[in-house]
């Protein structure tokens, strides 16, 4: 059984540039958390989603960014315009259903550098 | 406001030797308490959680954990590390009226030497 996969692992993006970044739950987990590591910080929580639904969104910046998880396919973290703040790991999680408190799976993150 | 807070960002200890990774929360509402570990440039693992029950949870690689309602603390411990348990740990919660959402601490750094 696969883990939680994300892609690229790493990725490099100029200023004003868009970053996507993907992740595939693992099998059967249906609902999806990102979050991110800034440098020499712990992880904040962006965005929580279920299959077409966005469930909790209380961590995503107001502008620029945004998130999706269609019924079929990853879910999609999207940063347009991107500029050097953004510079963080990008951590997807997935849970299974009717019980997503028992525990959340990480994955390898997505390193993103802006220069 | 909920948080979580792990005082200690460093903590050295020499191999062989116990170690006690200190978390509070804060919270108005009860929680669920996870601890996880964070290899350099690797995701997190989780290493073990209190949902209910028995206060002291066992995890994987030896560390387990005391849940302390009064003092609303979750530390961490293992008897005896190694030099492979160098890494970041991180201590969460997850409110139990929010959207399952992950609280993170600031992460503990354990340095283990020979």
């Amino acid at each position: 059984n696969a883990g939680v996969m994300q892609n690229p692992r790493h990725l490099v993006r100029r200023r004003g540039q868009e970053a996507r970044l993907r992740c595939s739950p693992m099998k059967g987990h249906s609902h999806v958390y990102w979050y991110r590591q800034l440098p020499e910080e712990g992880l904040k929580f962006m965005v929580y989603l279920q299959k077409e639904n966005i469930i909790d969104e209380s961590g995503m910046p107001k502008e620029r960014f945004s998130a999706e998880f269609p019924k079929e396919g990853p879910s999609i973290l999207r940063i347009q315009q991107v500029v050097r703040g953004d510079s963080a790991a990008y951590f997807c999680a997935s849970s299974p259903p009717r019980r997503p408190e028992v525990a959340q799976y990480f994955g390898p993150g997505t390193r993103l550098l802006v220069l | 406001a909920q948080s979580v807070t792990q005082l200690d960002s460093q903590v050295p200890v020499f191999e062989e030797a116990p170690v006690e990774l200190r978390c509070n929360y804060s919270s108005s509402v009860s929680v669920y308490l996870f601890w996880y570990v964070q290899y350099p440039n690797q995701g997190l693992q989780l290493l073990l959680k209190y949902l209910s029950g028995s206060t002291l949870v066992k995890g994987i690689n030896g560390f387990e954990a005391e849940f302390n309602k009064s003092q609303t603390s979750f530390h961490l411990r293992k008897p005896s590390v190694h030099i492979s348990d160098t890494a970041e740990y991180f201590c969460a919660v997850i409110l139990m009226d929010s959207s399952y959402k992950l609280i993170f601490g600031s992460g503990t750094r354990l340095l283990v030497r020979p």
